[in-house]
């Protein structure tokens, strides 16, 4: 089964840092690009960031821009999101997601989603 | 940045009626529009890509047209199960983009 589980959400101070993981099973990971999209409580969904196949290719929406970074560990099946410089409007369910294809900016594959609070 | 808007908001509807959902995008993004489906509580599912192809297990019930700027995911009858809300996503350029959604509840 194709399966994407997300961990790695929590309550975090602003200003603070946090990581997310993303760890897929049921396909051939280093065959796919990957993505992070973002989920504000009650709101619609915005994209985060891309990453190519082999992670050699990154992409990512202004408004983590120099405060996110994404990578993966293709040995380990792992998709990574590091969190820095965490502002309250950053609080959002995070998912990550399989894009169809190498670089396809389409997801069919997403996981259930991490929560991430950005609180005092 | 390339706006999609999405109309309507809601959209209520009963099992067994035809629910068209619209997604306008504010240029061009050819055929590289992709709908979703979510329910509450949980993840979104890829319906259709490339504005109408459905994805890997979808029902025929569902289908979307459209090229350019103007878009539409028809549900032919509704099932009990289709009342959620339905985004739209431009893959055509960066930054990717998502409309507001369209609510579909039921009547």
């Amino acid at each position: 089964e194709v399966q994407l589980l997300e961990s790695g959400g929590d309550l975090v101070q602003p200003g603070g840092s946090l990581r997310l993981s993303c760890a897929a099973s049921g396909f051939t990971f280093s065959s796919y690009g990957m993505g992070w999209v973002r989920q504000a409580p009650g709101k619609g969904l915005e994209w985060v960031s891309l990453i190519s196949d082999s992670g050699g290719s990154t992409n990512s929406a202004d408004s983590v821009k120099g405060r996110f970074t994404t990578s993966r560990d293709n040995a380990k099946n792992t998709l990574y999101l590091q969190m820095n410089s965490l502002r309250a409007e950053d609080t959002a369910v995070y998912y990550c997601a399989k894009r169809t294809g190498a670089t396809s900016g389409a997801f069919d594959i997403w996981g259930q989603g991490t929560m991430v609070t950005v609180s005092s | 940045e390339i706006v999609l808007t999405q109309s309507p908001v809601t959209l209520s509807l009963s099992p067994g009626e035809r629910a068209t959902l619209s997604c306008r995008a504010s240029q061009s993004v050819n055929s590289n529009l992709v709908w979703y489906q979510q329910k509450p509580g949980q993840a979104p599912r890829l319906l259709i890509s490339d504005a109408s192809n459905r994805a890997t297990g979808i029902p025929a019930r569902f289908s979307g047209s459209g090229s350019g700027t103007d878009f539409t995911l028809t549900i032919s009858s509704l099932e009990p199960e289709d009342f959620a809300v339905y985004y739209c996503q431009q893959r055509y350029n960066w930054p990717l983009t998502f409309g507001g959604g369209t609510k579909v509840e039921i009547k």
